[in-house]
């Protein structure tokens, strides 16, 4: 079975710009979650998408955002780029539940933002 | 806040030998832990799970035990091995609330020497 997708890998983008990001799930996952890791920060999670609905959000502006498709695909937005936004991009998917909440991740999507 | 902790940010071990990597959360609300492996350059691969009903999980060369009491957990490996060299994430969830939100800690890099 494929593992989860992440498009593009390396991305590299001047402040004031948006950003686009893919995530493709394990098939049969519908559970997607995306998750920002910087050197200071570690992983901190963004949201969590499930049947194109956002179930839960982090700490983040409202500058990040999220989508579901009824593939379960999902993209990651993020408007008006920071130099701080730089990081590595994690989507993960897992199938939803109570007992099978392990989520496996993607490669990452590198923002450099300059 | 940081709601799960470990505080060692490295360790280095004979290869052979045990490693025990150490994780602390505060959360009483976390009812199932997960310790991710990291390769630089790649996204979190899965581990091994625990949920809060056990205290003890075993799956080849990894172990992880749970104290609820105390609040902490540890990933054992035995017998470590260079390719374990790598950075270890532990994670938690509150799984009663039906979500898939991950709580990480900031990893601990792990060097096992030939």
């Amino acid at each position: 079975k494929a593992g989860v997708t992440q498009t593009p890998r390396y991305l590299i983008k001047t402040r004031g710009q948006q950003v686009t990001l893919s995530c493709s799930p394990i098939s049969g996952h519908r559970s997607v979650s995306w998750y920002q890791q910087t050197p200071g920060q570690g992983l901190q999670f963004l949201f969590e998408y499930f049947s194109e609905t956002q179930r839960n959000k982090g700490n983040f502006p409202g500058r990040f955002s999220g989508r579901q498709f009824s593939n379960s695909r999902s993209e990651m937005n993020v408007s008006t780029l920071e130099l701080g936004d730089s990081a590595l991009y994690l989507c993960a998917s897992s199938l939803p539940g109570v007992s099978t909440d392990t989520q496996y991740f993607g490669p990452g999507t590198r923002l450099t933002v300059l | 806040d940081q709601q799960v902790k470990q505080n060692s940010p490295s360790l280095s071990v004979q290869e052979g030998r045990i490693s025990i990597l150490n994780c602390d959360y505060t959360n009483s609300m976390f009812d199932y832990f997960l310790w991710y492996k990291k390769y630089p350059a790649e996204g979190p691969t899965f581990l091994i799970s625990i949920s809060s009903i056990k205290d003890k999980n075993e799956d080849g060369r990894f172990t992880v035990f749970l104290n609820k009491s105390a609040k902490h957990l540890s990933l054992h490996i035995v017998p470590s091995q260079p390719g374990d060299s790598a950075v270890y994430f532990c994670a938690a969830s509150a799984r009663s609330g039906a979500n898939s939100k991950l709580t990480f800690g900031k990893g601990i890099t792990l060097s096992v020497r030939p």
